[in-house]
């Protein structure tokens, strides 16, 4: 059984500052997504990461995906209250099909 | 262009109640799930549809849960009877295809008393 798991679960910080989460797993993924979701909506993807070693930017997010494809880390650098949320890593497996699991999350609170 | 469209957002039910809800994908999309996000845990996969054909339902709890999509395009997902660790929120997503990118609904949130 493939497994994603991600740190820390819960995240309290100032505006400003900078932090990373992790997305850890023992198996290889094909590819891997992140993924914001909001109290009461669904989860919107923010990126997916493909080749082992790829790094993508989104403005003030920097994702990286491990060069064994099995761990993939989030970057924001100076923090804002709009990116409080639940950050959550996906991974689509290499045992066939096209089957998505999901990490847990790392809940994230940015204080003004 | 219209998101994943579900119904209804919150439901209240005592256990051995049945339940069910509703999802209408994106049109055009092929691929449709339903997750079940149990508070505190990600989102967990219970059936793939592509169009009106099954994918993967290896998690779905065949006992009491049971899911269709006859047309190919909307998804009905019913729970009977519900015990009480089904209270969980409910997501539809669809896909364009079985690799596309993943929109998801705002979900159903279940609770069972």
């Amino acid at each position: 059984t493939q497994l994603l798991e991600q740190s820390p679960q819960f995240l309290s910080i100032q505006e400003g500052e900078n932090l990373t989460v992790y997305c850890n797993s023992s198996s290889v993924f094909s590819s891997l997504q992140w993924y914001r979701q909001e109290p009461g909506e669904g989860p919107v993807l923010l990126v997916t990461v493909v080749t082992g070693g790829e790094v993508k930017k989104l403005k003030r997010l920097t994702f990286q995906f491990g060069d064994a494809r099995k761990d993939s880390s989030l970057h924001i650098t100076a923090a804002q209250p709009g990116d409080t949320g639940l950050y959550l890593c996906a991974g689509e497996g290499n045992t066939g099909g096209f089957k998505t699991i999901f990490g847990a999350g790392t809940r994230l609170f940015v204080k003004a | 262009e219209a998101g994943v469209a579900q119904s209804p957002r919150y439901k209240i039910i005592e256990k051995r109640q049945s339940v069910a809800f509703w999802c209408n994908p994106i049109s055009g999309h092929a691929t449709l799930y339903w997750y079940q996000q149990i508070l505190g845990q990600g989102p967990k996969l219970l059936i793939q549809f592509q169009n009106n054909g099954v994918v993967d339902d290896s998690q779905l709890p065949k006992d009491r849960f049971s899911a269709e999509r006859l047309k190919g395009v909307d998804s009905t997902l019913k729970i009977q009877p519900a015990k009480l660790e089904d209270s969980a929120v409910y997501l539809c997503a669809s896909s364009l295809d079985l690799r596309g990118k993943l929109f998801f609904g705002s979900g159903t949130q279940l609770s069972v008393l």
